[in-house]
This record gives C-alpha cells, sequence and structure tokens, in this order.
C-alpha cells in the first residue's frame, strides 16, 4: 500500500533557529508534494505544492524565503523552516500524491514543532 | 474564493445511534472533489471518502456522503455509530485535477457506550 513518514515526529527548536523536516513516500511514486501546517486552534492550511519538474509554488504568506523546499525525487520531500518564531509551532503535514491521475492524497502523521 | 465550512465543532454521540457530520463547501470552479479524512491522534490523515458525481452516493466502511451540487454540501453519515469512530473528521475539496486541498476546521466525533 501507500505510506507517507515523516521525520521527525516532534521537534523543539529555539526561536530564530531553523528546523528541517522530511517527508517519504513508500509504494508510489510522489509525483506531486504538499506542505500544510496546522497552527493551533486552527485547520490545515497549504504552504507551497511541489510538483517533479515543476517550479514549487507557494501560497499567500507563505514564501521560498521562509519555507524552502527540495523535492529532488519521487520519493523524497524536505522542507525548512527557517528563523522559527512563535507563529511556526504547530503540527507540519506532508500530502503525497502519485502520478495515476486521482485526486487523493496519501498523508504522513506530521512534524509537530515547538519553537521556545 | 474556496472555503470548505464544518459547522460543529464537536458531535457527541451514544454508541448505536446515527452519525451525520456537516459539510458544505463555496467554490469558484464547476468541478471539485470532496474528501472525508478521518484523523485519529498520532496517526496519518486517512482518506474516508471521496465524492462522486452530482447527488451519487459515495460508501466506505459503513460511512457515505452524497455531493450536492445545488446546495454545495457533502454531508457524512452512518447508521450506527461504534466506540471506534472517536476521531477528528475533516471535510476537503481541492478543484478538478489539482492537488492544492482546502481543508475545513474538522469536526471531532466523541461515541460513549
Amino acid at each position: 500500500g501507500a505510506l507517507v513518514y515523516q521525520y521527525p515526529r516532534r521537534t523543539i527548536c529555539k526561536s530564530g533557529t531553523s528546523m528541517r523536516m522530511e517527508c517519504q513516500a513508500v509504494g508510489f511514486q510522489a509525483t506531486s508534494v504538499a506542505w500544510y501546517r496546522q497552527s493551533p486552534q486552527k485547520t490545515f492550511e497549504l504552504i507551497a505544492l511541489s510538483t517533479v519538474n515543476s517550479a514549487i509554488k507557494y501560497e499567500q504568506n507563505f514564501t521560498q524565503e521562509k519555507f524552502p523546499i527540495s523535492h529532488p525525487n519521487l520519493s523524497f520531500s524536505s522542507m525548512t523552516v527557517l528563523n522559527a518564531y512563535l507563529e511556526d509551532r504547530g503540527l507540519y503535514l506532508c500530502g503525497a500524491r502519485d502520478q495515476t491521475g486521482r485526486a487523493e492524497q496519501f498523508f504522513g502523521p506530521g512534524t509537530r514543532l515547538t519553537v521556545l | 474564493g474556496d472555503s470548505v465550512t464544518q459547522k460543529e465543532g464537536l458531535v457527541t454521540l451514544t454508541e448505536g445511534l446515527p452519525v451525520m457530520l456537516n459539510c458544505t463547501y463555496q467554490t469558484i470552479y464547476s468541478n471539485a472533489f470532496l474528501f472525508w479524512y478521518v484523523h485519529y491522534l498520532n496517526e496519518s490523515p486517512r482518506l474516508l471518502l471521496k465524492s462522486s458525481t452530482d447527488n451519487k452516493r459515495t460508501e466506505h466502511q459503513g460511512f457515505h456522503a452524497t455531493l450536492h451540487k445545488s446546495s454545495s454540501s457533502f454531508h457524512l453519515q452512518k447508521s450506527s455509530a461504534q466506540l471506534s469512530d472517536s476521531a477528528l473528521y475533516y471535510c476537503a475539496r481541492t478543484p478538478s485535477g489539482y492537488n492544492k486541498l482546502t481543508f475545513g476546521k474538522g469536526t471531532v466525533l466523541l461515541v460513549s457506550p
């Protein structure tokens, strides 16, 4: 079956430092990977969408300078939260979609970021 | 713009009673897919249901939902709640052929004995 792993599951960083998180797709080819953030008391919000062989598209209020993303192959993606502050805390989800044309995304369990 | 509304933040039920979680959406796209995801604590959100054509019912694992474009709704239903159904449920949508999911705020379903 299709599985998505995320690492680390939980992390704590000091305010002003950076944190890198990873997403691994197993059992299918992750043609596109979407990164979401769920801030406390809010729903999931799309940060950016990465499609292999295409430019990464960031949503309004999110930038490459703040959330650089790498998607080097069909099984792996990483995102870094640069210069993290309190408002960056939350659960970061990776959603990967295969190349069969279905609209379904497979999600990882998320990386929970705490900023001190 | 695009949005998904789940008006209930918390639904509490006794085991055996029917379940209905509301989901309505607003969209500028004529075609869109609607989804229900179930999210258990410390696990990955898992796809529960995906919409089909207008007014067609989709079913999975005892749950069902029908996309009604006339009312922009995709309510989740189950005839008889089980204790194991207790979880967080998200309604989400995506434009046809696109990868961006817009989530509702989620509804916590608590089923008690």
